[in-house]
Order: structure tokens, then sequence, then C-alpha cells
């Protein structure tokens, strides 16, 4: 069955560095991939979506990579600041759909 | 637009009781979803629609779970009878079909089953 796997560890780093969040999918192959931002207590937000025939898409201070090859998509915020501290959910369509299979996610703690 | 709208945003209720969770969409977009998040699970779909139409319920965990979509703007998710295992923040989110692919959630509703 598919498979999604974010860090579970919490990554901590100093405000002003670059932030780079893992997300691995085992088992399928993806149309594409979205990445949503949680803050405690509300609803996931999209942030982002590559498709599976892109290697990268930017927004702003965001980097989504995608390597079918490696069935890896990596995220990465930079110049992060304390604002960006939340936790960012992987998710991979299920196929061409809209559905959609979300990893556990990785919490994100910015220092100032 | 107020995006998606839930009610209750709490409920507690005892083992046994019927609980119904409600969704208001975006208005104009035709997919709604119907998420539950545990800390063990993670976030897990239960069942999608499109205009009106449920088209893969494949995720909802068994007979006890039941949702419905009697008109655009309206959903329900209904478990009966509830376990303390129902306990989780159920989300609904909805999408445009037309437009994009990212998915705009509610604020959640959590279930609490004592």
């Amino acid at each position: 069955s598919q498979k999604i796997e974010q860090n579970s560890e919490a990554l901590n780093i100093q405000e002003g560095k670059t932030a780079t969040l893992t997300c691995n999918y085992t088992n399928y192959s993806p149309a594409y991939l979205q990445w949503y931002r949680q803050d405690p207590g509300r609803g996931p937000v999209f942030l982002l979506l590559i498709r599976e025939n892109e290697k990268e898409k930017r927004k702003e201070r965001l980097k989504v990579t995608f390597d079918t090859t490696l069935k890896q998509s990596l995220f990465h915020i930079t110049a992060s600041q304390p604002a960006d501290s939340a936790t960012y959910l992987c998710a991979p369509s299920m196929d061409s759909s809209y559905k959609l299979i979300f990893g556990s996610g990785t919490r994100l703690l910015v220092r100032p | 637009d107020a995006g998606v709208i839930q009610s209750p945003r709490h409920e507690v209720t005892e083992m046994g009781q019927e609980v119904t969770l409600r969704c208001k969409p975006i208005s104009g977009h035709d997919y709604l979803f119907w998420y539950r998040q545990t800390m063990m699970r993670g976030l897990e779909l239960l069942i999608y629609f499109n205009n009106n139409v449920p088209i893969d319920d494949s995720g909802m965990p068994e007979d006890r779970f039941s949702a419905k979509m009697p008109n655009a703007s309206f959903s329900t998710l209904k478990i009966q009878p509830s376990e303390p295992r129902d306990s989780a923040v159920y989300f609904c989110a909805s999408l445009n079909g037309a437009s994009a692919y990212e998915q705009y959630f509610g604020p959640g509703t959590r279930l609490t089953v004592t």
C-alpha cells in the first residue's frame, strides 16, 4: 500500500537560516504533490503544488522539488522567520484525481 | 468569502450517542472532502463528493459513519453510535475543480466521545 514518510522529529533552526523538510513516498507514483501548513487548532492551509513533470516550483521564500526517481519531495523555506513555525504536511495525490494522501507532518520551530 | 464553515467547533458526547457534524463549503466549489485527524493516524480522507454525489467513500471506517450532501452548500457527517475511538478532529475541505487543485479547509470540529 502507499506510504508517505515525513520526519517525525521537530526541526529546530535559527531565524534567517533555510529550513529543509523531506517527504518520501513508496509503492506508487503520484501525478502531483502538494504542501500544506497547519497551525495549532486550525485546518491545513495550501502552500504549493508541483506536478510529476516539474522538477522545481517557487513561491516567494518557498521552494519545492519533486524527484520521481528518488520518490522524494523537498520543501525549503529561505530566510526563515519565527512566524514560519508550524507543522508542514506533504500530500501526494493518490492518482490523477483530487484524492490526497497526507503525511504525518514535520513540526518546524524557528528561533528568534 | 467566509471560507469553509464547520459546526459545532467542539462536541463532547457519551459513547452510544449519535453525533452530527456539519459543513458549508465555499460558494462555487464543486468538491467537498471530509477528513479525520488524530495523533496516531494523522490526517485521513474519509469521503469526498463532486456536485453533491459521493465519489469515494473507501476511507469511511465502518457502517457507523455516514455522510450526505443534500445540496451544494451543505454536508453532514454522522456517527451512530459513537465510540471513544472516534475521538478526533474532523475537517471539511472544499475545492473548485474548474480552476485549481488546492483544497480549502475549515477550522475543524473537535469530537470527544467519553
